[in-house]
């Protein structure tokens, strides 16, 4: 078991250019979370999977933000027109929903700077 | 939408105290209450998973309780070492979460 794995851990880009994270979660975990976390505060949650259906997208930040689950697996977040806001690290985690509880683990998180 | 509270926000102990961390919810639906530590810079570390039919779960020095009637947790953090400073946050439901306790244990 090799832990949830993300990438790249950490991003620079230019105000306006599109940005995309890739998280691979734990194998056979069925669910797959997206957090936004910025200095001093806990994460913000931001959308989930469950295999590849989508259940919450309400609570990702704008239009400018979107995720993707292909085929149950690796998730990539998007998001397209940066803003110097959006300077945060982004955390994916996952987790097998099961009977006996819903233990989520987490990636080490994508850095990301705005400039 | 449900609020999480931690308090207090920033601790520093000597090394050896015992502490408590406090945790409550708005929304005292709780169905998973999950500890985290989390280091600088890092991700967030699972310590302890309660599923709303427990009460309470341990792992070594570490002990969490549930209080659903009132909303509120508890981790307790026996005999502390400097490798306990660290964040550590908690999570109802995996979608809210506070914004963290900051723990410093003094050599």
């Amino acid at each position: 078991d090799t832990g949830v794995s993300q990438n790249p851990r950490h991003k620079i880009t230019k105000r306006g250019q599109n940005v995309t994270f890739r998280c691979d979660p734990i194998s056979e975990h069925n669910r797959l979370y997206w957090y936004r976390q910025t200095l001093g505060q806990g994460p913000e949650f931001l959308t989930y999977f469950q295999n590849e259906a989508q259940l919450e997208k309400s609570r990702l930040l704008s239009d400018r933000f979107s995720a993707e689950r292909p085929k149950g697996s690796f998730s990539t977040l998007e998001i397209q027109r940066t803003e110097q806001g959006d300077s945060a690290m982004y955390l994916c985690a996952s987790s097998y929903l099961s009977g006996s509880g819903n233990t989520i683990y987490f990636g080490e998180g994508s850095w990301l700077t705005v400039v | 939408k449900q609020e999480v509270t931690q308090i207090p926000a920033a601790l520093s102990v000597p090394e050896g105290e015992n502490l408590v961390l406090n945790c409550s919810f708005t929304d005292s639906a709780i169905y998973n209450l999950q500890w985290f530590r989390q280091d600088p810079g890092k991700g967030l570390t699972s310590l302890l998973l309660i599923q709303s039919s427990q009460r309470e779960q341990t792992s070594g020095r570490l002990n969490a309780s549930l209080d659903k009637s009132s909303g509120r947790s508890t981790l307790y953090i026996a005999a502390s070492q400097p490798g306990d400073s660290a964040t550590y946050l908690c999570t109802g439901n995996q979608f809210y979460f506070g914004t963290g306790t900051s723990l410093t244990v003094i050599p």
